[in-house]
């Protein structure tokens, strides 16, 4: 099946930092997309975003469907940002499902 | 707008206990429905999904099923808890009539002691 990494695992940034998130998919997708998980558990929709470049406030993500990889951007970090970011991919051939990445974990500090 | 609910939030129950977890969606019609489970400090792992009523797809075989009685509803089940059930369960779903962006209940916290 369709393999997803993300890195870095694991990234502590000072307040106020950018950072980039990576993920890597080793198939065709039709969809894809990022969360963030926060301290809660609760899974909150970033992007939907299976080919371009979107931007919402701080954060932006950027989707190279033909080389396969997507970042995702986020600038003047702050606390709130911490947590876990996960990639999630739906392969091209209409499974109706999405596999998930292993995630970033961020720890944002004041 | 759509709204998916999941109960309970937080549940803790002894080994060889039965177990029922509930996901309903509101505001959509002929939803694909999906139940993951993720462990202390791991990724998600998809258990089953529902394309319609009465259809379910099994992704692993483990000690538990599910069911979708209802258009909206998709429930979660096992006969019997192993300590290896203990987890985060999160319901998701996606649109039925064209499929792309997945959206997460609150999820139901599981420890099985």
């Amino acid at each position: 099946g369709i393999q997803v990494e993300q890195s870095p695992p694991d990234l502590i940034l000072q307040e106020g930092a950018n950072s980039t998130l990576r993920c890597n998919f080793s198939d065709s997708v039709n969809n894809l997309q990022w969360f963030h998980q926060n301290p809660w558990g609760q899974l909150i929709n970033l992007f939907y975003i299976p080919s371009g470049t979107k931007q919402n406030g701080r954060l932006s993500a950027t989707t190279v469907a033909t080389e396969r990889y997507s970042l995702l951007y986020i600038s003047s970090s702050q606390t709130t940002d911490s947590g876990v970011y996960f990639c999630a991919v739906e392969r091209n051939s209409g499974t109706y499902k999405y596999i998930f990445g292993t995630g970033t974990r961020l720890k944002v500090l004041a | 707008s759509q709204t998916i609910h999941q109960w309970p939030a937080t549940l803790v129950q002894p080994v060889g206990s039965p177990l029922s977890l509930e996901c309903t969606v509101e505001g959509t019609s002929n939803p694909n429905l999906y139940w993951y489970r993720q462990a202390a400090g791991r990724g998600l792992q998809l258990l089953f999904y529902s394309v319609g009523i009465g259809q379910i797809s099994s992704e692993v075989p483990q000690n538990l099923s599910a069911s979708r009685p209802q258009d909206r509803q998709f429930i979660l089940s096992s006969k019997k808890l192993l300590l290896s059930d203990s987890g985060f369960y999160l319901c998701a779903w996606t649109s039925g009539n064209f499929f792309n962006e997945q959206f997460f209940g609150p999820g139901t916290r599981l420890t099985v002691l």
